[in-house]
Protein backbone atom coordinates (compact mmCIF):
# COMPACT_ATOMS: atom_id res chain seq x y z
CA UNK A 1 0.00 0.00 0.00
CA UNK A 2 0.59 3.88 0.00
CA UNK A 3 2.95 4.98 2.87
CA UNK A 4 4.76 7.84 4.03
CA UNK A 5 7.77 8.37 5.88
CA UNK A 6 8.90 11.55 7.56
CA UNK A 7 11.91 13.06 9.93
CA UNK A 8 11.12 11.90 13.58
CA UNK A 9 10.39 14.62 16.48
CA UNK A 10 10.80 16.29 18.27
CA UNK A 11 12.96 19.12 16.78
CA UNK A 12 13.97 21.75 18.66
CA UNK A 13 15.57 25.07 17.20
CA UNK A 14 16.25 28.97 18.15
CA UNK A 15 14.18 31.21 16.17
CA UNK A 16 16.14 32.45 13.04
CA UNK A 17 17.63 29.28 12.46
CA UNK A 18 16.73 26.88 9.49
CA UNK A 19 14.83 24.02 9.03
CA UNK A 20 14.58 20.83 7.23
CA UNK A 21 11.51 18.03 7.34
CA UNK A 22 12.67 14.94 5.74
CA UNK A 23 9.78 12.86 4.10
CA UNK A 24 9.77 10.17 1.56
CA UNK A 25 7.02 8.18 -0.13
CA UNK A 26 6.18 4.90 -1.56
CA UNK A 27 2.94 3.95 -4.44
CA UNK A 28 2.80 2.62 -6.95
CA UNK A 29 0.45 5.16 -8.79
CA UNK A 30 0.87 8.90 -9.33
CA UNK A 31 1.14 10.70 -6.35
CA UNK A 32 0.14 14.55 -5.25
CA UNK A 33 1.99 15.84 -2.31
CA UNK A 34 1.02 18.02 0.23
CA UNK A 35 2.36 19.44 3.72
CA UNK A 36 0.06 19.83 6.25
CA UNK A 37 0.73 22.04 9.90
CA UNK A 38 -1.52 21.26 12.90
CA UNK A 39 -1.52 23.45 15.88
CA UNK A 40 -2.56 22.57 19.70
CA UNK A 41 -6.48 22.18 19.93
CA UNK A 42 -7.33 22.50 16.01
CA UNK A 43 -7.49 19.90 12.76
CA UNK A 44 -4.47 19.58 10.08
CA UNK A 45 -4.65 22.29 7.57
CA UNK A 46 -3.48 22.59 4.43
CA UNK A 47 0.04 24.44 3.97
CA UNK A 48 0.37 23.60 0.52
CA UNK A 49 0.39 20.91 -2.77
CA UNK A 50 2.38 19.83 -5.22
CA UNK A 51 0.96 18.28 -8.10
CA UNK A 52 3.47 17.66 -10.79
CA UNK A 53 7.13 15.94 -10.18
CA UNK A 54 9.76 18.74 -10.05
CA UNK A 55 7.65 21.78 -9.25
CA UNK A 56 7.97 23.21 -5.76
CA UNK A 57 4.99 24.26 -3.46
CA UNK A 58 5.37 26.91 -0.94
CA UNK A 59 3.38 29.26 1.34
CA UNK A 60 4.00 31.38 4.58
CA UNK A 61 7.58 30.83 4.17
CA UNK A 62 7.33 27.25 3.30
CA UNK A 63 8.67 24.96 0.67
CA UNK A 64 9.19 22.03 -0.76
CA UNK A 65 10.45 20.13 -4.77
CA UNK A 66 8.61 17.03 -5.37
CA UNK A 67 11.82 15.24 -6.35
CA UNK A 68 9.93 12.03 -8.51
CA UNK A 69 13.50 10.44 -8.76
CA UNK A 70 14.39 10.46 -5.03
CA UNK A 71 10.71 10.03 -4.24
CA UNK A 72 10.95 12.79 -1.55
CA UNK A 73 9.59 16.21 -0.98
CA UNK A 74 11.35 18.21 1.60
CA UNK A 75 9.81 20.53 3.71
CA UNK A 76 12.27 23.76 4.09
CA UNK A 77 12.48 26.92 5.73
CA UNK A 78 15.25 29.62 5.77
CA UNK A 79 14.23 31.57 9.02
CA UNK A 80 11.78 29.61 11.87
CA UNK A 81 9.63 31.99 13.87
CA UNK A 82 7.98 31.01 17.43
CA UNK A 83 4.90 31.34 15.73
CA UNK A 84 5.92 28.21 13.53
CA UNK A 85 5.71 25.90 16.45
CA UNK A 86 3.30 23.06 15.33
CA UNK A 87 3.40 19.52 14.23
CA UNK A 88 3.93 18.75 10.08
CA UNK A 89 2.87 16.16 8.24
CA UNK A 90 3.83 15.39 4.62
CA UNK A 91 0.71 13.36 2.83
CA UNK A 92 0.22 12.26 -0.40
CA UNK A 93 -3.04 11.35 -2.40
CA UNK A 94 -3.14 9.01 -5.70
CA UNK A 95 -4.61 8.96 -8.66
CA UNK A 96 -8.25 7.30 -8.34
CA UNK A 97 -8.13 7.25 -5.03
CA UNK A 98 -11.37 9.58 -4.22
CA UNK A 99 -9.18 12.21 -2.59
CA UNK A 100 -8.15 9.97 -0.09
CA UNK A 101 -5.32 11.28 1.98
CA UNK A 102 -2.38 9.12 3.04
CA UNK A 103 -0.57 10.87 6.16
CA UNK A 104 3.21 10.35 7.88
CA UNK A 105 3.33 9.87 11.57
CA UNK A 106 4.43 14.09 12.02
CA UNK A 107 6.93 16.17 13.24
CA UNK A 108 7.01 18.52 16.12
CA UNK A 109 8.46 21.21 15.73
CA UNK A 110 9.39 23.64 19.15
CA UNK A 111 10.94 26.96 18.01
CA UNK A 112 12.48 29.00 21.02
CA UNK A 113 12.54 32.35 21.24
CA UNK B 1 -18.19 31.28 6.73
CA UNK B 2 -18.84 28.59 9.70
CA UNK B 3 -15.60 25.74 9.44
CA UNK B 4 -15.82 22.06 10.06
CA UNK B 5 -17.88 21.85 13.93
CA UNK B 6 -17.61 18.39 16.20
CA UNK B 7 -19.01 19.04 19.90
CA UNK B 8 -17.88 18.26 22.27
CA UNK B 9 -14.12 18.37 22.28
CA UNK B 10 -13.45 15.94 24.76
CA UNK B 11 -15.31 12.58 25.68
CA UNK B 12 -14.08 10.10 28.37
CA UNK B 13 -15.63 7.00 29.00
CA UNK B 14 -14.99 3.61 30.38
CA UNK B 15 -14.28 0.62 28.29
CA UNK B 16 -17.40 -1.31 27.37
CA UNK B 17 -19.20 1.93 26.72
CA UNK B 18 -20.57 3.29 23.72
CA UNK B 19 -19.87 6.64 22.35
CA UNK B 20 -20.94 8.87 19.51
CA UNK B 21 -19.08 11.66 17.75
CA UNK B 22 -20.87 14.11 15.26
CA UNK B 23 -19.77 16.27 12.60
CA UNK B 24 -21.42 19.05 10.80
CA UNK B 25 -19.33 19.43 8.03
CA UNK B 26 -18.61 23.54 5.66
CA UNK B 27 -22.35 24.22 3.99
CA UNK B 28 -22.08 22.67 0.52
CA UNK B 29 -19.02 20.21 0.92
CA UNK B 30 -20.37 17.12 -0.61
CA UNK B 31 -17.87 14.96 0.44
CA UNK B 32 -16.99 13.86 4.55
CA UNK B 33 -13.98 12.13 5.91
CA UNK B 34 -13.68 10.64 9.20
CA UNK B 35 -10.30 10.15 10.74
CA UNK B 36 -8.36 8.47 13.67
CA UNK B 37 -4.99 10.49 15.38
CA UNK B 38 -4.08 8.10 18.12
CA UNK B 39 -1.66 10.54 19.87
CA UNK B 40 1.66 11.27 18.50
CA UNK B 41 0.92 9.72 14.78
CA UNK B 42 -0.70 11.35 11.74
CA UNK B 43 -4.29 10.99 11.03
CA UNK B 44 -5.62 7.84 9.42
CA UNK B 45 -8.35 7.61 7.24
CA UNK B 46 -11.44 5.25 9.02
CA UNK B 47 -14.35 6.24 6.20
CA UNK B 48 -15.66 8.73 3.86
CA UNK B 49 -19.08 9.31 2.24
CA UNK B 50 -19.89 11.21 -1.08
CA UNK B 51 -23.14 12.90 0.03
CA UNK B 52 -25.06 9.95 1.70
CA UNK B 53 -23.60 7.09 -0.21
CA UNK B 54 -20.13 5.86 1.85
CA UNK B 55 -17.72 5.65 -0.66
CA UNK B 56 -15.02 3.48 0.98
CA UNK B 57 -15.28 2.32 4.97
CA UNK B 58 -12.50 -0.69 4.24
CA UNK B 59 -10.52 1.28 7.28
CA UNK B 60 -13.25 0.73 9.95
CA UNK B 61 -10.89 -0.83 12.79
CA UNK B 62 -13.70 -3.51 13.45
CA UNK B 63 -17.94 -4.00 13.18
CA UNK B 64 -17.15 -1.54 16.44
CA UNK B 65 -17.38 0.87 14.45
CA UNK B 66 -20.06 2.67 12.20
CA UNK B 67 -20.73 5.65 10.69
CA UNK B 68 -23.79 7.34 9.11
CA UNK B 69 -24.98 10.41 7.38
CA UNK B 70 -28.29 9.88 6.41
CA UNK B 71 -28.84 13.46 4.64
CA UNK B 72 -25.60 13.66 3.29
CA UNK B 73 -24.74 16.77 5.39
CA UNK B 74 -24.18 16.09 9.45
CA UNK B 75 -22.82 13.03 9.97
CA UNK B 76 -21.90 10.37 13.37
CA UNK B 77 -19.47 8.24 14.06
CA UNK B 78 -20.13 5.33 16.72
CA UNK B 79 -18.35 2.87 18.59
CA UNK B 80 -20.18 0.33 20.15
CA UNK B 81 -18.29 -1.50 23.56
CA UNK B 82 -15.13 1.23 22.88
CA UNK B 83 -11.49 -0.08 24.25
CA UNK B 84 -8.66 1.36 25.60
CA UNK B 85 -7.02 1.59 22.04
CA UNK B 86 -9.71 3.57 20.70
CA UNK B 87 -8.59 6.10 22.51
CA UNK B 88 -7.48 9.08 19.95
CA UNK B 89 -8.58 11.97 18.60
CA UNK B 90 -11.70 11.87 15.74
CA UNK B 91 -11.39 14.22 13.23
CA UNK B 92 -14.05 15.05 10.34
CA UNK B 93 -12.95 16.82 7.33
CA UNK B 94 -15.19 18.14 4.59
CA UNK B 95 -14.69 18.97 0.97
CA UNK B 96 -16.07 20.19 -2.54
CA UNK B 97 -16.00 17.12 -4.34
CA UNK B 98 -14.01 14.13 -4.39
CA UNK B 99 -11.52 14.98 -7.35
CA UNK B 100 -8.90 16.61 -5.39
CA UNK B 101 -9.99 19.33 -3.52
CA UNK B 102 -8.48 20.47 -0.39
CA UNK B 103 -9.61 18.84 2.67
CA UNK B 104 -11.16 21.09 5.72
CA UNK B 105 -10.37 19.50 9.10
CA UNK B 106 -12.45 20.25 12.36
CA UNK B 107 -10.88 19.99 15.72
CA UNK B 108 -11.54 17.24 16.55
CA UNK B 109 -13.04 15.13 19.53
CA UNK B 110 -10.52 13.64 21.96
CA UNK B 111 -11.49 10.30 23.19
CA UNK B 112 -10.18 9.06 26.42
CA UNK B 113 -11.19 5.30 26.82
CA UNK B 114 -10.29 4.37 31.06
Amino acid sequence: GDSVTQTEGPVTLSEGTSLTVNCSYETKQYPTLFWYVQYPGEGPQLLFKVPKANEKGSNRGFEATYNKEATSFHLQKASVQESDSAVYYCALRVSGSFNKLTFGAGTRLAVCP
Amino acid sequence: EAGVTQPPRYAVLQEGQAVSFWCDPISGHDTLYWYQQPRDQGPQLLVYFRDEAVIDNSQLPSDRFSAVRPKGTNSTLKIQSAKQGDTATYLCASSFGSGGYEQYFGPGTRLTVL
